[in-house]
Protein backbone atom coordinates (compact mmCIF):
# COMPACT_ATOMS: atom_id res chain seq x y z
CA UNK A 1 0.00 0.00 0.00
CA UNK A 2 1.19 3.74 -0.57
CA UNK A 3 3.42 4.71 2.25
CA UNK A 4 4.67 8.63 2.76
CA UNK A 5 6.82 9.04 6.12
CA UNK A 6 8.28 12.70 6.21
CA UNK A 7 10.95 13.74 8.33
CA UNK A 8 13.52 16.31 9.18
CA UNK A 9 11.43 18.39 10.85
CA UNK A 10 12.06 20.34 14.46
CA UNK A 11 12.68 23.59 16.08
CA UNK A 12 14.57 26.79 13.73
CA UNK A 13 15.47 30.18 14.57
CA UNK A 14 13.69 33.22 12.37
CA UNK A 15 16.16 33.08 9.20
CA UNK A 16 17.20 29.48 9.68
CA UNK A 17 16.76 26.60 7.14
CA UNK A 18 15.65 23.30 7.29
CA UNK A 19 15.29 20.47 4.90
CA UNK A 20 12.06 18.32 4.94
CA UNK A 21 12.41 14.47 3.48
CA UNK A 22 9.26 12.56 2.60
CA UNK A 23 10.20 8.73 1.67
CA UNK A 24 7.99 7.26 -0.39
CA UNK A 25 6.61 3.41 -1.02
CA UNK A 26 4.43 1.16 -2.28
CA UNK A 27 3.72 3.30 -5.67
CA UNK A 28 5.86 3.57 -8.65
CA UNK A 29 7.48 6.60 -7.13
CA UNK A 30 9.29 8.24 -10.41
CA UNK A 31 5.73 7.91 -12.40
CA UNK A 32 4.28 10.04 -9.76
CA UNK A 33 3.78 13.82 -9.96
CA UNK A 34 4.26 14.59 -5.73
CA UNK A 35 3.27 17.70 -3.08
CA UNK A 36 3.75 19.36 0.15
CA UNK A 37 0.97 21.01 1.61
CA UNK A 38 1.28 22.73 5.31
CA UNK A 39 -1.68 23.22 8.39
CA UNK A 40 -0.78 25.68 11.08
CA UNK A 41 -1.72 24.95 14.16
CA UNK A 42 -5.39 25.09 14.77
CA UNK A 43 -5.59 26.31 10.98
CA UNK A 44 -6.72 25.01 7.67
CA UNK A 45 -5.00 23.80 5.02
CA UNK A 46 -2.48 25.18 3.09
CA UNK A 47 -0.55 23.73 -0.93
CA UNK A 48 2.45 25.00 -0.58
CA UNK A 49 4.11 23.47 -3.74
CA UNK A 50 4.04 20.52 -6.54
CA UNK A 51 6.92 18.77 -8.40
CA UNK A 52 6.11 16.64 -11.73
CA UNK A 53 7.39 13.03 -11.72
CA UNK A 54 10.67 13.82 -13.55
CA UNK A 55 11.46 17.20 -11.36
CA UNK A 56 11.07 19.25 -15.01
CA UNK A 57 8.53 21.29 -13.84
CA UNK A 58 7.59 22.53 -10.37
CA UNK A 59 4.83 25.13 -9.11
CA UNK A 60 4.58 26.98 -5.47
CA UNK A 61 2.79 28.91 -3.51
CA UNK A 62 3.18 32.60 -3.70
CA UNK A 63 4.46 32.69 0.23
CA UNK A 64 6.84 29.41 -1.24
CA UNK A 65 8.29 31.54 -3.92
CA UNK A 66 12.42 32.34 -3.49
CA UNK A 67 12.31 30.63 -0.11
CA UNK A 68 11.24 27.29 -0.27
CA UNK A 69 12.64 24.61 -2.71
CA UNK A 70 10.56 21.29 -3.53
CA UNK A 71 12.74 18.27 -5.37
CA UNK A 72 13.08 14.90 -5.69
CA UNK A 73 15.28 11.76 -5.90
CA UNK A 74 13.42 8.75 -7.75
CA UNK A 75 16.22 6.79 -7.05
CA UNK A 76 15.45 7.22 -3.36
CA UNK A 77 11.79 7.39 -3.70
CA UNK A 78 12.29 10.71 -1.63
CA UNK A 79 10.78 14.02 -2.53
CA UNK A 80 12.31 16.97 -0.13
CA UNK A 81 11.16 20.71 0.72
CA UNK A 82 14.35 22.89 1.39
CA UNK A 83 12.83 25.64 3.82
CA UNK A 84 15.18 28.47 3.62
CA UNK A 85 14.91 32.30 5.44
CA UNK A 86 12.01 31.18 8.00
CA UNK A 87 9.71 32.88 9.41
CA UNK A 88 7.24 32.36 12.64
CA UNK A 89 4.44 31.86 10.15
CA UNK A 90 6.01 28.84 8.59
CA UNK A 91 5.38 27.21 11.84
CA UNK A 92 3.02 24.11 10.82
CA UNK A 93 2.70 20.96 10.32
CA UNK A 94 3.73 19.52 6.77
CA UNK A 95 2.46 17.23 4.95
CA UNK A 96 3.68 15.03 1.68
CA UNK A 97 1.10 14.40 -0.59
CA UNK A 98 0.81 12.14 -3.64
CA UNK A 99 -0.86 13.58 -6.38
CA UNK A 100 -3.88 12.03 -7.89
CA UNK A 101 -3.70 11.74 -11.74
CA UNK A 102 -5.76 13.24 -14.40
CA UNK A 103 -7.74 14.01 -10.94
CA UNK A 104 -6.08 17.00 -10.40
CA UNK A 105 -6.52 16.23 -6.77
CA UNK A 106 -4.83 14.53 -3.66
CA UNK A 107 -4.93 10.93 -3.10
CA UNK A 108 -2.49 9.64 -0.08
CA UNK A 109 -1.12 11.58 2.58
CA UNK A 110 1.41 11.15 5.19
CA UNK A 111 1.54 11.78 8.70
CA UNK A 112 3.16 14.83 8.54
CA UNK A 113 5.53 16.66 9.86
CA UNK A 114 5.85 19.84 12.68
CA UNK A 115 8.16 22.70 11.73
CA UNK A 116 8.62 25.17 14.40
CA UNK A 117 10.39 28.45 13.95
CA UNK A 118 10.94 29.99 16.84
CA UNK A 119 13.79 32.35 18.79
CA UNK B 1 -5.95 33.05 -6.74
CA UNK B 2 -9.27 31.13 -6.24
CA UNK B 3 -11.29 31.73 -3.04
CA UNK B 4 -12.90 29.23 -2.16
CA UNK B 5 -15.35 29.91 0.71
CA UNK B 6 -17.60 26.86 2.49
CA UNK B 7 -20.59 27.24 4.39
CA UNK B 8 -21.40 26.45 7.53
CA UNK B 9 -18.15 26.84 9.53
CA UNK B 10 -19.63 24.78 12.22
CA UNK B 11 -22.38 21.62 11.63
CA UNK B 12 -23.97 20.02 14.88
CA UNK B 13 -24.98 16.85 13.58
CA UNK B 14 -27.66 14.12 14.85
CA UNK B 15 -26.41 10.53 14.10
CA UNK B 16 -28.50 9.30 11.18
CA UNK B 17 -29.51 12.24 10.19
CA UNK B 18 -28.53 13.73 6.81
CA UNK B 19 -25.86 16.72 6.70
CA UNK B 20 -25.07 18.44 3.55
CA UNK B 21 -21.98 21.11 3.51
CA UNK B 22 -21.46 23.97 0.58
CA UNK B 23 -18.32 25.19 -0.54
CA UNK B 24 -18.02 28.41 -3.14
CA UNK B 25 -15.48 29.41 -5.26
CA UNK B 26 -14.55 32.80 -6.48
CA UNK B 27 -14.20 31.86 -10.07
CA UNK B 28 -15.76 28.76 -12.17
CA UNK B 29 -13.34 25.79 -11.12
CA UNK B 30 -14.42 24.59 -15.11
CA UNK B 31 -11.14 23.99 -16.86
CA UNK B 32 -10.19 24.62 -20.41
CA UNK B 33 -10.22 21.07 -21.25
CA UNK B 34 -14.02 20.66 -19.59
CA UNK B 35 -13.37 19.29 -16.47
CA UNK B 36 -14.25 20.97 -12.85
CA UNK B 37 -11.45 19.86 -10.63
CA UNK B 38 -13.29 19.87 -7.11
CA UNK B 39 -12.72 17.93 -4.87
CA UNK B 40 -13.68 16.95 -0.88
CA UNK B 41 -11.68 16.15 1.78
CA UNK B 42 -11.93 15.38 5.44
CA UNK B 43 -9.74 15.07 8.90
CA UNK B 44 -10.28 13.31 12.31
CA UNK B 45 -8.30 14.85 14.74
CA UNK B 46 -4.79 14.24 15.27
CA UNK B 47 -5.14 12.76 11.25
CA UNK B 48 -3.79 13.61 8.30
CA UNK B 49 -6.67 14.33 5.78
CA UNK B 50 -8.02 12.09 3.55
CA UNK B 51 -9.52 12.23 -0.10
CA UNK B 52 -13.53 11.53 -0.21
CA UNK B 53 -14.41 13.22 -3.74
CA UNK B 54 -12.66 14.01 -6.47
CA UNK B 55 -14.10 15.97 -9.63
CA UNK B 56 -17.25 17.27 -7.91
CA UNK B 57 -19.00 13.88 -7.48
CA UNK B 58 -16.52 11.03 -7.85
CA UNK B 59 -16.40 8.93 -4.92
CA UNK B 60 -12.51 8.02 -3.92
CA UNK B 61 -11.68 3.81 -3.13
CA UNK B 62 -12.77 3.24 0.32
CA UNK B 63 -15.38 5.76 0.36
CA UNK B 64 -18.91 4.90 2.19
CA UNK B 65 -21.70 5.59 -0.34
CA UNK B 66 -23.43 7.84 1.75
CA UNK B 67 -21.11 11.01 1.13
CA UNK B 68 -21.73 11.94 -2.49
CA UNK B 69 -20.73 15.55 -3.79
CA UNK B 70 -22.45 17.64 -6.63
CA UNK B 71 -22.82 20.94 -8.11
CA UNK B 72 -20.93 23.35 -11.07
CA UNK B 73 -19.14 26.08 -12.15
CA UNK B 74 -18.61 27.32 -8.75
CA UNK B 75 -21.13 26.02 -6.62
CA UNK B 76 -20.89 22.71 -5.08
CA UNK B 77 -22.10 20.44 -2.41
CA UNK B 78 -21.27 17.87 -0.15
CA UNK B 79 -23.65 15.54 1.44
CA UNK B 80 -23.26 13.00 3.95
CA UNK B 81 -26.84 10.79 3.67
CA UNK B 82 -27.35 9.38 7.57
CA UNK B 83 -24.07 10.83 9.63
CA UNK B 84 -22.09 8.45 11.74
CA UNK B 85 -19.47 8.88 14.62
CA UNK B 86 -16.97 8.24 12.25
CA UNK B 87 -17.78 11.24 10.32
CA UNK B 88 -17.11 13.48 12.74
CA UNK B 89 -13.78 16.00 11.80
CA UNK B 90 -13.42 18.93 9.59
CA UNK B 91 -14.03 18.59 5.93
CA UNK B 92 -12.37 20.74 2.94
CA UNK B 93 -12.71 21.77 -0.17
CA UNK B 94 -10.17 22.16 -2.51
CA UNK B 95 -10.20 23.16 -6.05
CA UNK B 96 -7.20 21.60 -8.55
CA UNK B 97 -8.61 23.88 -11.81
CA UNK B 98 -5.78 26.91 -11.20
CA UNK B 99 -2.90 27.06 -9.11
CA UNK B 100 -2.32 27.70 -6.60
CA UNK B 101 -4.30 25.11 -5.49
CA UNK B 102 -6.75 26.27 -2.69
CA UNK B 103 -8.72 25.17 -0.19
CA UNK B 104 -12.28 26.30 2.11
CA UNK B 105 -11.40 27.14 5.13
CA UNK B 106 -12.88 23.97 6.59
CA UNK B 107 -16.63 22.94 8.18
CA UNK B 108 -16.22 21.65 11.55
CA UNK B 109 -18.50 18.91 11.89
CA UNK B 110 -19.70 17.14 16.07
CA UNK B 111 -21.96 15.17 16.91
CA UNK B 112 -24.86 17.03 19.04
Amino acid sequence: QVHLVESGGGVVQPGGSLRLSCEASGFPFSSEVMHWVRQAPGKGLEWVARISHDAVYTQYADFAKGRLIISRDNSRTTVFLQMNSLRKEDTAIYYCVRDFGDSWSLDYWGQGILVTVSS
Amino acid sequence: DIVMTQTPLSSPVTLGQPASISCRSSQSLVSSDGNTYLSWLHQRPGQPPRLLIYKVSNRFSGVPDRFSGSGAGTDFTLKISRVEAEDVGVYYCMQGTQFPWTFGQGTKVDIK
